[in-house]
């Protein structure tokens, strides 16, 4: 079955860190770009960062540049967001994000996994 | 950045309608703009890529035009399933990637 499983979350105090996970299956992982989209709570979508597939390049919104790095090991098939130095501003449900060979089109997409940054 | 602003914030209307969302980016981005529908719960799902292309297994009710900084995704007669929030995203001028703030159609 092709799927993203996100694993990872939790409720974490301001200035913590979180690893999160996105697992693939079903689809050539090594071969797509692949994102993490964030969305707080009764919010919009926020795209986060995204990697190439050999892990080459990566791109960060501002707001989190310095304190969070995506990474990906093909060989797992998986995907990781390190996140350092959290915010209350960072929770939201982070989606595990496929690029379609479009590039930056979105075309497969996780559940979600649930980040609370509060004391 | 790019902005994209859409409207209107919400759209109340029956099944069987004609639903009309705008997308308008504070630059141009070609036609490299695409529409996600989301539904409560759920993550979002690819409609329209390049602005008026239709992603795998979407139904043919679901259009959408424009090019440049103005965008519409128009949804030809709205079925029970179609009620959700609909966001746009550009990817022409990046990092970063920019999405819509939403549109959310609501039964009347």
């Amino acid at each position: 079955e092709v799927q993203l499983v996100e694993s990872g979350g939790d409720l974490v105090q301001p200035g913590g860190s979180l690893r999160l996970s996105c697992a693939a299956s079903g689809i050539t992982f090594g071969t797509y770009w692949m994102t993490w989209v964030r969305q707080a709570p009764g919010k919009g979508l926020e795209w986060v960062a995204n990697i190439e597939p050999d892990g080459s390049q990566r791109f960060y919104v501002d707001s989190v540049k310095g304190r969070f790095t995506i990474s990906r090991d093909n060989a797992k098939n998986s995907l990781y967001l390190q996140m350092n130095s959290l915010r209350a501003e960072d929770t939201a449900v982070y989606y595990c994000v496929r690029d379609s060979p479009l590039l930056l089109t979105y075309d497969l997409w996780g559940r979600g996994t649930l980040v609370t940054v509060s004391s | 950045e790019t902005v994209l602003t859409q409207s209107p914030a919400t759209l109340s209307l029956s099944p069987g309608e004609r639903a009309t969302f705008s997308c308008r980016a504070s630059e141009s981005v070609s036609t490299y703009l695409a529409w996600y529908q989301q539904k409560p719960g759920q993550a979002p799902r690819l409609l329209i890529y390049d602005a008026s292309n239709r992603a795998t297994g979407i139904p043919a009710r679901f259009s959408g035009s424009g090019s440049g900084t103005d965008f519409t995704l128009t949804i030809s007669s709205l079925e029970p399933e179609d009620f959700a929030v609909y966001y746009c995203q550009q990817r022409s001028n990046w990092p970063p990637i920019t999405f819509g703030q939403g549109t959310r159609l609501e039964i009347k």
